[in-house]
């Protein structure tokens, strides 16, 4: 069965440190992936989606990841985060052409001013 | 102003009793699903429905029902087989065959004592 691994559960930052946010899912083909986003009180929104073509994503609000098919991974990265970075993050799959998203468990960032 | 409206917010409800959550869009989607939000366990996906009319059992679909009747409309049915149902509950929708993103609504706390 596809499944979605986020290594990181809780992270703490510092505002101004670097993040890299793990993911790695479980399918041999074709992927489109995705990292959504969770501010405290608001709506699941998308941060940034692979489909195809440049592996480096660039998202919304300076984030960005990178598809690395032979390890399949799609790491979540800013070089410098802010307080208003603190929300959930979860990594998804939709894999083999069905339309169904695999989540992974979320990580939690918090980031201290 | 388009979007994915879910209500009530908050719901309490008592041990054995069935309890309905409302999900309705105004994106012109065709499909719409349903998840679970646990602490750590990322969105689970109960129900998903293509097109109207139709439905599928997603990962953890018992104690669940679902209807589409509409477009505009999935509602969910919590029932009282549901052994842990207290959750918070998420309403999504994606326009199939497209790069499969989904929108999501503000979510549904419930509560069961």
């Amino acid at each position: 069965a596809q499944s979605v691994s986020q290594h990181n559960h809780h992270v703490i930052l510092s505002e101004a440190a670097s993040l890299e946010l793990g993911c790695n899912y479980s399918y041999g083909g074709t992927v489109n992936l995705f990292w959504y986003v969770q501010y405290p009180g608001q709506h699941l929104q998308l941060l940034l989606k692979y489909f195809s073509g440049d592996p480096l994503v660039k998202g919304i609000k300076g984030f960005e990841a990178e598809f690395i098919k032979s390890k399949f991974s799609f790491n979540l990265r800013k070089p410098s985060v802010q307080w208003s970075d603190t929300a959930e993050y979860f990594c998804a799959v939709n894999a083999g052409g069905y339309n169904k998203l695999i989540f992974g468990a979320g990580t939690r960032l918090a980031v201290h001013p | 102003d388009g979007g994915i409206t879910q209500s009530p917010k908050y719901l309490f409800r008592k041990e054995g009793q069935n309890v309905t959550l409302s999900c309705e869009q105004n994106l012109n989607h065709d499909a719409m699903y349903w998840y679970r939000q646990d602490p750590g366990q990322g969105l689970r996906l109960i129900y998903y429905s293509q097109i109207v009319n139709d439905f599928q059992k997603g990962d953890i679909a018992e104690g669940y029902s679902v209807s589409r009747e509409k477009k505009e409309s999935f509602p969910l049915t919590v029932t009282s087989a549901q052994k842990n149902p207290t959750a918070f509950y998420l309403c999504a929708s994606s326009m199939p065959g497209t790069t499969y993103e989904q929108y999501f609504g503000p979510g549904t706390r419930l509560t069961v004592t």
